[in-house]
């Protein structure tokens, strides 16, 4: 199993341009999130996922998409890209047994510029 | 309601010494509370969680006190090594639902050989 991956690993965005970050996980987990970490600001949640077709926001959603059209993958998008939402995102997925426990994937740095 | 307040925001031990790390909360329904482990470039994973039926557990040297009356829980980290350096993340959540879990900020854990 590779668990949780996300595409890309970095990228820089100019100011008011889009993009989508990739998550896709292979756990068959129901559960998926996303967090966005800032240097001593821990993990905040932007969106989260209980099953395919169905999102809900998290903490910190102003400025984020997502869609959940198959277990498997569960893409955030950004519109409009603003030099705010520079940080490390994180993927997480969790399920079956252990529905608490959440595997994080590698991240994506993003700047905007 | 739904913070979880993370002390020190970084500590230096010595080789064979032992880290501790406090975490707050005010939610009574919060009732899984995990420490995560993130190296640096690499997402967070689980390092040990409890539930507030027991008042410790432990893992090799890794050990969570629980003190619910108290709303406090703490990670203790038995004979140090280099290699435990890294940041370490405590976090609540209430079972049922969309199982979100709510981090603290973060503690940068620096082990001195």
């Amino acid at each position: 199993n590779a668990g949780v991956t996300q595409t890309p690993k970095f990228r820089i965005l100019k100011i008011g341009q889009s993009m989508t970050l990739q998550c896709t996980q292979d756990m068959n987990h129901n559960y998926m999130y996303w967090y966005r970490q800032d240097p001593g600001m821990g993990l905040k949640l932007i969106y989260y996922s209980v099953g395919a077709g169905i999102t809900d926001k998290g903490e910190v959603p102003n400025g984020y998409n997502v869609s959940r059209s198959t277990t498997e993958d569960f893409p955030l998008r950004l519109e409009l890209a603003a030099p705010s939402q520079t940080s490390v995102y994180f993927c997480a997925s969790s399920g079956k047994p252990q529905r608490n426990e959440q595997f994080f994937g590698p991240g994506t740095r993003l700047t905007v510029l | 309601q739904q913070q979880v307040k993370q002390s020190p925001q970084s500590l230096i031990v010595q080789k064979g010494g032992i880290s501790i790390i406090n975490c707050a909360y005010e939610n009574t329904a919060f009732d899984y509370f995990p420490w995560y482990q993130q190296f640096p470039g690499k997402g967070p994973a689980l390092l040990i969680a409890i539930r507030p039926d027991v008042s410790e557990k432990k893992e090799g040297r890794f050990t969570i006190s629980f003190n619910k009356s108290a709303k406090q829980f703490s990670l203790h980290i038995m004979d140090s090594q280099p290699g435990d350096s890294a940041t370490y993340f405590c976090a609540a959540a209430s079972q049922g639902g969309s199982e979100k879990l709510v981090f603290g900020k973060g503690t940068k854990l620096t082990v001195n050989p």
